[in-house]
């Protein structure tokens, strides 16, 4: 089974509407984060968060809000999508320490009409 | 604030050839230095990384890296490119002062392999 995983793989919603994507680790880890990548810009962070009790901005969080339910859930939500939010979103988690490998998950395209 | 940049977009290279994608940093602290590849439909997975020690790196597949504090580059290379190589390549800079001891990434770099 896969360390980290993330429901659903794929979505394609409607302007306006709200979606929550979920991702769900086995690795134990505290941290966990949420990216967007989008062609030509790499990886962009969203949010991350160190435990259940923190979690912080990153670079491009407008338009976004999270959840750590656990140490082993953290779900990111569009409360009103838009267009420009269509992207490919990963979650990872890592142990850390900041030179330790970062574990992603398959990702979830997400298509907004 | 540290920053990455990856020359070429797109790399294209013959079966066989030397395999070369470039990457090169800015951080005002010494960095630590990766290379994640993706395969189509897949998340990111580790290549190799540079925290401290020696300066060349060798990774899975084949690849290696190595950092150059001069030069502030990191560049990726693979003597004799596979097929199987054919993926997208990012190089991401970490440090341990930044909050979040957050990755930072580059554009990324696509490579074609032609037969």
């Amino acid at each position: 089974d896969a360390d980290v995983t993330q429901t659903p793989r794929n979505r394609i919603t409607k302007t306006g509407k709200r979606i929550m994507l979920e991702c769900s680790q086995t690795k134990g880890h505290d941290r966990m984060y949420w990216y967007r990548q989008d062609p030509g810009l790499g990886l962009r962070l969203i949010y991350y968060s160190f435990d259940v009790k923190d979690i912080n901005k990153g670079e491009i969080s407008d338009g976004y809000s999270v959840s750590r339910q656990a140490q082993a859930k953290f779900s990111l939500s569009l409360e009103s999508a838009i267009p420009n939010q269509t992207a490919l979103y990963f979650c990872a988690t890592r142990i850390g320490y900041a030179g330790d490998t970062q574990y992603f998950g398959p990702g979830t395209r997400l298509t907004v009409l | 604030a540290q920053s990455v940049t990856q020359l070429g977009s797109h790399v294209s290279v013959s079966e066989g050839a030397l395999v070369l994608l470039r990457c090169n940093y800015s951080s005002s602290v010494p960095p630590y230095l990766f290379w994640y590849v993706q395969y189509p439909n897949q998340g990111l997975q580790l290549l190799l990384k540079y925290t401290t020690g020696a300066t060349l790196v060798k990774g899975i597949n084949g690849f290696e890296a190595e950092f150059k504090k001069s030069e502030t580059s990191f560049h990726l290379t693979k003597p004799s490119a596979h097929m199987s190589d054919a993926a997208e390549y990012f190089c991401a800079v970490s440090s341990p002062n930044n909050a979040g001891n957050m990755l930072t990434f580059g554009g990324g770099t696509r490579l074609m392999v032609k037969p």
